[in-house]
């Protein structure tokens, strides 16, 4: 079965770190692009980060750009976004995407996991 | 960045009446378009991409047409387990933007 398995989210202070974690399994790992995808709550989706299937390209958000890190480890299927100088308005359920292709710039999100809830708030 | 504009934001339909939900981006995107249902308390699903192309196992009630910057979602024929929220979502440009969603549900 293809899944995707977020970990990492919680409650944190503004202006301080998280990692979130996204363990993949089913598929072939690094032959996809993959994503984190963020949707505050009762709010639309909004586009975080993309890597590419060999880390060698990564894209972001304006909003995240420079705070935030996206990788991958393909030995352990594994995806991972590094959150520093969190915002109040970074509060939201994060998904992590797998991307049809092996670029992140091209297809659509077509496995998608259960989220992992960041809340930012002193 | 390219804005991705959906109509209506919202919808009440009957069951079996036809849904049809429409996406404009504020520039040429080919047809570079996707779109996503969303139930309640759920992760997005991917119905349609590259403008008209069915996922695998959706069923051929939902389609997609359009290219360029007006493209629509329809549901032919809605059914209870419908009831979700809709996006637009865009790859031709990053940062890769989704439209507002339409929260469709029963009259």
């Amino acid at each position: 079965e293809v899944q995707l398995v977020e970990s990492g989210g919680g409650l944190v202070q503004p202006g301080r770190s998280l990692r979130l974690s996204c363990a993949a399994s089913g598929f072939t790992f690094d032959d996809y692009a993959m994503h984190w995808v963020r949707q505050a709550p009762g709010k639309g989706l909004e586009w975080v980060s993309g890597i590419s299937w060999n880390s060698d390209s990564t894209g972001y958000a304006d909003s995240v750009k420079g705070r935030f890190t996206i990788s991958r480890d393909n030995a352990k299927n594994s995806l991972y976004l590094q959150m520093n100088s969190l915002r109040a308005d970074d509060t939201a359920l994060y998904y992590c995407a797998k991307a049809q292709y092996s670029s992140y710039r091209r297809g659509a999100f077509d496995i998608w996991g259960q989220g992992t809830m960041v809340s930012v708030s002193s | 960045d390219i804005q991705m504009t959906q109509s209506p934001s919202s919808l009440s339909a009957s069951v079996g009446d036809r849904v049809t939900i429409t996406c404009q981006a504020s520039q040429d995107i080919r047809n570079y378009l996707n779109w996503y249902q969303q139930k309640p308390g759920k992760a997005p699903k991917l119905l349609i991409y590259d403008a008209s192309n069915l996922e695998t196992g959706v069923p051929s009630t939902f389609s997609g047409s359009g290219s360029g910057t007006d493209f629509t979602f329809t549901i032919s024929s809605l059914q209870p387990e419908d009831i979700a929220t809709y996006y637009c979502q865009q790859y031709d440009n990053l940062p890769l933007t989704f439209g507002g969603g339409t929260k469709v549900d029963f009259k």
